[in-house]
């Protein structure tokens, strides 16, 4: 069965810190890849998403990520995160454009001030 | 961006009772919805999709005697939580399939069921 992990359940960073969140799944065919983002008390938003073309893929918010088919990973990266970043982020992926997604179980990021 | 909606946002039932969650797709059509249970701290867990004109599909361990889904429409699918016990107390969200960009999903904003 399709599988997604991320690294790290709960990363702690300082304002103006990079970020990087990592992901990957198991699946060895085309795949299309996800990251959402959950706000506390806020439902999931679209940070960005790859379908094809360019592995390096920009988001909203300063967010991109990066794929790597050959390591079966999409990374996400902020090169300076900051206190409004804290939320739940969840990577997903989707076997092609009809099938369902399959979601990581969740990075917690706290940014401090 | 496509919005989808979620009624109630919060819902409390007592033990024994049923409860029906809608899901809207508010600008745009859905063939396909689909529900998905958060347990708190934890990942989305499909529990079914939903296609409009048809039944239900299942994923394994969902009891569909339970969680009744109906998508009569190609903006609303409905789930109902029949009989509802305190370890259905959970973050239930849906997600609409929008066919006209390449198969976008976008999400509800979640409702809180609570039983006592």
């Amino acid at each position: 069965a399709q599988s997604v992990s991320q690294h790290n359940h709960h990363v702690i960073l300082s304002e103006a810190a990079s970020l990087e969140l990592g992901c990957n799944y198991s699946y060895g065919g085309t795949v299309n890849l996800f990251w959402y983002v959950q706000y506390p008390g806020q439902h999931l938003q679209l940070l960005l998403k790859y379908f094809s073309g360019d592995p390096l893929v920009k988001g909203i918010k300063g967010f991109e990520a990066e794929f790597i088919k050959s390591k079966f990973s999409f990374n996400l990266r902020k090169p300076s995160v900051q206190w409004s970043d804290t939320a739940e982020y969840f990577c997903a992926v989707r076997r092609d454009y009809g099938q369902n997604f399959v979601f990581g179980p969740g990075t917690r990021l706290s940014v401090l001030p | 961006g496509a919005v989808v909606s979620q009624h109630p946002s919060r819902v409390i039932c007592k033990s024994g009772t049923s409860v029906k969650i809608e899901c809207r797709s508010l600008d745009f059509q859905a063939t396909t919805m689909f529900w998905y249970r958060q347990f708190p701290k934890k990942s989305l867990m499909l529990m079914a999709t939903s296609n409009e004109g048809s039944k239900a599909t299942y994923e394994q361990g969902v009891e569909k005697d339970k969680f009744l889904i109906n998508h009569a429409s190609l903006t609303l699918s409905t789930l109902t939580v029949t009989s509802a016990h305190p370890e259905d107390s959970s973050f239930y969200i849906c997600s609409a399939r929008d066919l006209g960009t390449t198969y976008e999903q976008y999400f509800g904003p979640g409702t809180r069921l609570t039983v006592t």
